[in-house]
């Protein structure tokens, strides 16, 4: 039982690169999350999605891109890298929206440094 | 505005001592109160929840405690382990706080010493 799965785990782009976070569940889980974690800090939304097909904007889209055309796969996509962007990030799914006692499972995350 | 704050960046305890970590909220319209737990390298996991009907959850060593009228709520680790040792984070949620997602504090560090 994998849960959720993210690659790469690290990954130094440079200035103005772009790339592409994986992000895979196995667990039939229709929401899905990316969060990313500045030092010290906690963890902000970038992006979610609510089933295949459907994403919207978390508190810190800018930057970054989302699809979700299957259940299980939610990439995503850094245009244009800016050292701003130096973060580790979290995939996440749940199966409600409204987590309630169960909380959400997170990936292992990607660190990514941009330089 | 920060609408969740762990106000200790860090705490230290004995082994077999109790640890009490403390989260404070500013928006009364959170209904949800979770707890992660976060290894380094590794992704936050799952610890225990309250709904805001309750005043007091527990699971084995870890009780967590919420207290509506002050926006705090606790999470009491009881006795301690080594194994504890690791960041935790609060996080709420609400049905009409961004479509019920969950908003977390900066964590708190934790360190049980043998």
């Amino acid at each position: 039982n994998a849960g959720v799965t993210q690659t790469p785990k690290f990954r130094i782009l440079k200035i103005g690169q772009s790339m592409t976070l994986q992000c895979t569940q196995d667990m039939n889980h229709n929401y899905m999350y990316w969060y990313r974690q500045d030092p010290g800090m906690g963890l902000k939304l970038i992006y979610y999605s609510v089933g295949a097909g459907i994403t919207d904007k978390g508190e810190v889209p800018n930057g970054y891109n989302v699809s979700r055309s299957t259940t299980e796969d939610f990439p995503l996509r850094l245009e244009l890298a800016a050292p701003s962007q130096t973060s580790v990030y979290f995939c996440a799914s749940s199966y409600t929206h409204r987590v309630g006692g169960h909380g959400y499972t997170f990936g292992s995350g990607t660190r990514l440094t941009v330089v | 505005d920060q609408q969740v704050k762990q106000n200790s960046p860090s705490l230290s305890v004995q082994e077999g001592r109790i640890s009490i970590l403390n989260c404070d909220y500013t928006n009364s319209m959170f209904d949800y109160f979770l707890w992660y737990k976060k290894y380094p390298a590794e992704g936050p996991t799952f610890l225990i929840s309250i709904s805001s009907i309750k005043d007091k959850n527990e699971d084995g060593r870890f009780t967590v405690f919420l207290n509506k009228s002050a926006k705090h709520l606790s999470l009491h680790i009881v006795p301690s382990q080594p194994g504890d040792s690791a960041v935790y984070f609060c996080a709420a949620s609400a049905a009409w706080i961004n479509a019920g997602k969950s908003t977390f504090g900066d964590g708190t560090t934790l360190t049980v010493k043998p």
